[in-house]
Protein backbone atom coordinates (compact mmCIF):
# COMPACT_ATOMS: atom_id res chain seq x y z
CA UNK A 1 0.00 0.00 0.00
CA UNK A 2 1.35 3.39 -0.90
CA UNK A 3 1.91 5.72 1.87
CA UNK A 4 -0.43 8.43 0.61
CA UNK A 5 -2.98 7.66 -2.03
CA UNK A 6 -4.82 10.29 -4.50
CA UNK A 7 -6.51 9.76 -7.46
CA UNK A 8 -4.82 10.92 -10.30
CA UNK A 9 -7.84 12.05 -11.78
CA UNK A 10 -8.01 14.50 -14.17
CA UNK A 11 -11.24 15.83 -12.37
CA UNK A 12 -13.36 17.70 -15.14
CA UNK A 13 -15.92 20.18 -13.67
CA UNK A 14 -17.92 23.56 -14.54
CA UNK A 15 -17.29 26.55 -13.63
CA UNK A 16 -18.97 27.09 -10.08
CA UNK A 17 -19.69 23.19 -9.30
CA UNK A 18 -18.27 21.85 -5.75
CA UNK A 19 -15.48 19.33 -6.35
CA UNK A 20 -13.99 17.09 -3.92
CA UNK A 21 -10.88 15.11 -3.28
CA UNK A 22 -9.62 12.45 -1.10
CA UNK A 23 -6.46 11.44 0.08
CA UNK A 24 -5.69 8.11 2.31
CA UNK A 25 -2.34 7.49 4.25
CA UNK A 26 -0.78 4.18 5.57
CA UNK A 27 1.25 5.69 8.98
CA UNK A 28 -1.30 5.89 11.93
CA UNK A 29 1.33 7.64 13.53
CA UNK A 30 1.04 10.46 11.20
CA UNK A 31 0.91 13.80 12.59
CA UNK A 32 -0.03 17.07 10.72
CA UNK A 33 -1.46 17.04 7.31
CA UNK A 34 -1.61 19.67 4.33
CA UNK A 35 -2.92 20.05 1.19
CA UNK A 36 -0.88 21.70 -1.79
CA UNK A 37 -1.36 22.97 -4.95
CA UNK A 38 1.12 22.77 -8.18
CA UNK A 39 0.53 24.26 -11.30
CA UNK A 40 1.96 23.11 -14.17
CA UNK A 41 6.15 23.07 -14.42
CA UNK A 42 5.80 25.12 -11.39
CA UNK A 43 6.65 24.44 -7.26
CA UNK A 44 4.12 23.04 -5.13
CA UNK A 45 2.90 25.90 -2.85
CA UNK A 46 0.43 25.38 0.10
CA UNK A 47 -3.25 25.81 0.16
CA UNK A 48 -4.11 24.80 3.63
CA UNK A 49 -3.31 22.82 6.91
CA UNK A 50 -5.88 20.13 7.92
CA UNK A 51 -6.56 20.30 11.19
CA UNK A 52 -8.28 17.75 13.53
CA UNK A 53 -11.45 20.10 14.00
CA UNK A 54 -11.27 20.76 10.48
CA UNK A 55 -11.07 24.12 8.38
CA UNK A 56 -12.40 26.11 5.72
CA UNK A 57 -10.58 29.09 4.22
CA UNK A 58 -12.94 30.69 1.62
CA UNK A 59 -14.15 28.64 -0.52
CA UNK A 60 -11.60 25.38 0.63
CA UNK A 61 -12.70 23.14 3.08
CA UNK A 62 -10.03 20.21 4.32
CA UNK A 63 -11.22 17.61 7.11
CA UNK A 64 -9.06 15.09 8.49
CA UNK A 65 -11.03 11.39 9.45
CA UNK A 66 -7.90 9.72 12.01
CA UNK A 67 -10.13 6.78 11.93
CA UNK A 68 -9.83 5.78 8.74
CA UNK A 69 -7.15 7.76 8.02
CA UNK A 70 -8.12 9.66 4.95
CA UNK A 71 -8.16 13.86 4.53
CA UNK A 72 -10.57 15.42 2.06
CA UNK A 73 -10.49 18.63 0.18
CA UNK A 74 -13.93 20.21 -0.84
CA UNK A 75 -13.55 23.12 -3.57
CA UNK A 76 -16.96 25.08 -3.82
CA UNK A 77 -17.54 27.24 -6.64
CA UNK A 78 -15.49 26.44 -9.00
CA UNK A 79 -13.11 28.83 -10.71
CA UNK A 80 -10.88 28.44 -13.91
CA UNK A 81 -8.19 29.96 -11.64
CA UNK A 82 -8.61 26.48 -9.74
CA UNK A 83 -7.30 24.28 -12.47
CA UNK A 84 -3.95 22.97 -11.07
CA UNK A 85 -3.01 19.51 -9.29
CA UNK A 86 -3.96 19.43 -5.71
CA UNK A 87 -1.07 17.26 -3.83
CA UNK A 88 -1.55 15.98 -0.33
CA UNK A 89 1.03 15.93 2.13
CA UNK A 90 1.68 14.08 5.31
CA UNK A 91 3.91 14.81 7.61
CA UNK A 92 5.07 11.72 10.02
CA UNK A 93 6.30 13.99 12.96
CA UNK A 94 7.34 12.89 16.18
CA UNK A 95 10.71 14.60 15.29
CA UNK A 96 10.81 13.55 11.40
CA UNK A 97 11.10 15.54 8.90
CA UNK A 98 9.86 13.24 6.76
CA UNK A 99 6.90 15.24 4.01
CA UNK A 100 4.98 12.48 2.45
CA UNK A 101 3.43 13.17 -1.05
CA UNK A 102 0.88 11.75 -2.89
CA UNK A 103 1.42 11.58 -6.27
CA UNK A 104 -1.77 14.56 -6.74
CA UNK A 105 -5.18 14.72 -8.15
CA UNK A 106 -5.46 16.93 -11.24
CA UNK A 107 -8.10 19.38 -11.64
CA UNK A 108 -9.79 21.02 -15.07
CA UNK A 109 -12.36 23.42 -14.31
CA UNK A 110 -14.36 23.76 -17.81
CA UNK A 111 -15.75 27.33 -18.98
CA UNK B 1 8.08 36.52 -4.44
CA UNK B 2 9.17 33.29 -3.25
CA UNK B 3 11.52 33.00 0.40
CA UNK B 4 13.10 29.78 -0.88
CA UNK B 5 15.74 30.48 -3.99
CA UNK B 6 16.96 28.05 -6.63
CA UNK B 7 19.41 28.19 -8.75
CA UNK B 8 19.72 27.43 -12.35
CA UNK B 9 16.34 27.47 -13.09
CA UNK B 10 16.57 25.28 -15.91
CA UNK B 11 20.26 23.01 -16.13
CA UNK B 12 21.29 20.51 -19.59
CA UNK B 13 24.01 18.43 -18.24
CA UNK B 14 26.14 15.75 -20.11
CA UNK B 15 26.90 12.31 -18.58
CA UNK B 16 30.29 12.77 -17.66
CA UNK B 17 29.81 16.68 -16.03
CA UNK B 18 29.71 18.01 -12.74
CA UNK B 19 27.21 20.68 -11.90
CA UNK B 20 25.55 22.23 -8.54
CA UNK B 21 22.30 23.15 -7.27
CA UNK B 22 22.20 25.67 -5.02
CA UNK B 23 19.19 26.64 -2.69
CA UNK B 24 18.55 29.79 -0.30
CA UNK B 25 16.25 30.14 2.11
CA UNK B 26 15.29 33.81 3.71
CA UNK B 27 12.65 32.93 6.25
CA UNK B 28 14.60 31.74 8.99
CA UNK B 29 13.88 28.10 8.54
CA UNK B 30 15.95 25.40 10.55
CA UNK B 31 15.65 22.27 8.57
CA UNK B 32 15.87 22.30 4.32
CA UNK B 33 15.27 19.30 2.23
CA UNK B 34 16.13 18.46 -1.63
CA UNK B 35 13.01 16.76 -3.01
CA UNK B 36 12.99 14.73 -7.08
CA UNK B 37 9.82 15.36 -8.84
CA UNK B 38 9.84 13.15 -11.91
CA UNK B 39 7.27 12.85 -14.49
CA UNK B 40 3.63 10.95 -13.40
CA UNK B 41 5.46 10.21 -9.88
CA UNK B 42 4.81 11.72 -6.17
CA UNK B 43 7.84 13.91 -4.92
CA UNK B 44 10.73 11.98 -3.70
CA UNK B 45 12.50 12.73 -0.41
CA UNK B 46 16.11 12.87 -1.03
CA UNK B 47 17.94 14.63 1.60
CA UNK B 48 17.06 16.63 4.76
CA UNK B 49 19.25 18.82 6.72
CA UNK B 50 18.43 19.97 10.07
CA UNK B 51 20.62 22.90 11.78
CA UNK B 52 23.17 22.15 8.87
CA UNK B 53 23.12 18.41 9.93
CA UNK B 54 22.02 15.78 7.62
CA UNK B 55 18.62 14.14 8.93
CA UNK B 56 17.63 11.88 6.29
CA UNK B 57 19.18 10.09 3.49
CA UNK B 58 17.33 8.44 1.50
CA UNK B 59 18.96 5.72 -0.42
CA UNK B 60 20.18 8.30 -3.01
CA UNK B 61 22.76 7.42 -5.38
CA UNK B 62 25.82 8.81 -4.30
CA UNK B 63 26.54 10.56 -7.91
CA UNK B 64 23.95 13.28 -5.92
CA UNK B 65 25.78 14.33 -3.33
CA UNK B 66 24.40 17.53 -0.77
CA UNK B 67 26.02 20.53 1.28
CA UNK B 68 24.60 22.72 3.76
CA UNK B 69 27.42 25.17 4.80
CA UNK B 70 24.86 26.98 6.88
CA UNK B 71 21.23 27.07 7.68
CA UNK B 72 20.15 29.49 5.06
CA UNK B 73 22.23 27.58 1.79
CA UNK B 74 21.74 24.40 0.52
CA UNK B 75 23.53 22.59 -2.18
CA UNK B 76 23.46 19.86 -4.60
CA UNK B 77 26.61 18.36 -6.24
CA UNK B 78 26.07 16.48 -9.39
CA UNK B 79 28.54 14.15 -10.99
CA UNK B 80 28.17 11.00 -13.28
CA UNK B 81 24.42 11.32 -13.76
CA UNK B 82 22.60 8.93 -15.82
CA UNK B 83 19.26 10.40 -17.99
CA UNK B 84 16.92 8.86 -16.04
CA UNK B 85 17.99 11.58 -13.60
CA UNK B 86 16.39 13.99 -15.88
CA UNK B 87 13.79 15.67 -13.47
CA UNK B 88 12.90 18.53 -11.44
CA UNK B 89 14.84 18.94 -8.25
CA UNK B 90 12.90 20.91 -5.65
CA UNK B 91 14.49 22.27 -2.72
CA UNK B 92 12.18 23.04 0.42
CA UNK B 93 12.55 24.92 3.92
CA UNK B 94 10.40 24.03 7.07
CA UNK B 95 10.43 26.07 10.54
CA UNK B 96 11.12 22.71 12.35
CA UNK B 97 9.63 19.60 12.81
CA UNK B 98 6.58 20.29 14.91
CA UNK B 99 4.16 20.02 12.18
CA UNK B 100 4.89 22.55 10.53
CA UNK B 101 4.80 23.62 6.78
CA UNK B 102 7.76 23.07 4.12
CA UNK B 103 8.24 26.16 1.48
CA UNK B 104 9.01 25.12 -1.63
CA UNK B 105 11.47 27.04 -3.93
CA UNK B 106 10.36 26.75 -7.91
CA UNK B 107 13.07 24.43 -8.90
CA UNK B 108 15.58 23.24 -11.50
CA UNK B 109 14.40 21.58 -14.15
CA UNK B 110 17.30 19.25 -15.39
CA UNK B 111 18.35 17.53 -18.11
CA UNK B 112 20.83 14.61 -18.81
CA UNK B 113 21.97 14.53 -21.92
Amino acid sequence: RKEVEQDPGPFNVPEGATVAFNCTYSNSASQSFFWYRQDCRKEPKLLMSVYSSGNEDGRFTAQLNRASQYISLLIRDSKLSDSATYLCVVNEGSGTYKYIFGTGTRLKVLA
Amino acid sequence: ETGVTQTPRHLVMGMTNKKSLKCEQHLGHNAMYWYKQSAKKPLELMFVYSLEERVENNSVPSRFSPECPNSSHLFLHLHTLQPEDSALYLCASSQDTSNTEAFFGQGTRLTVV
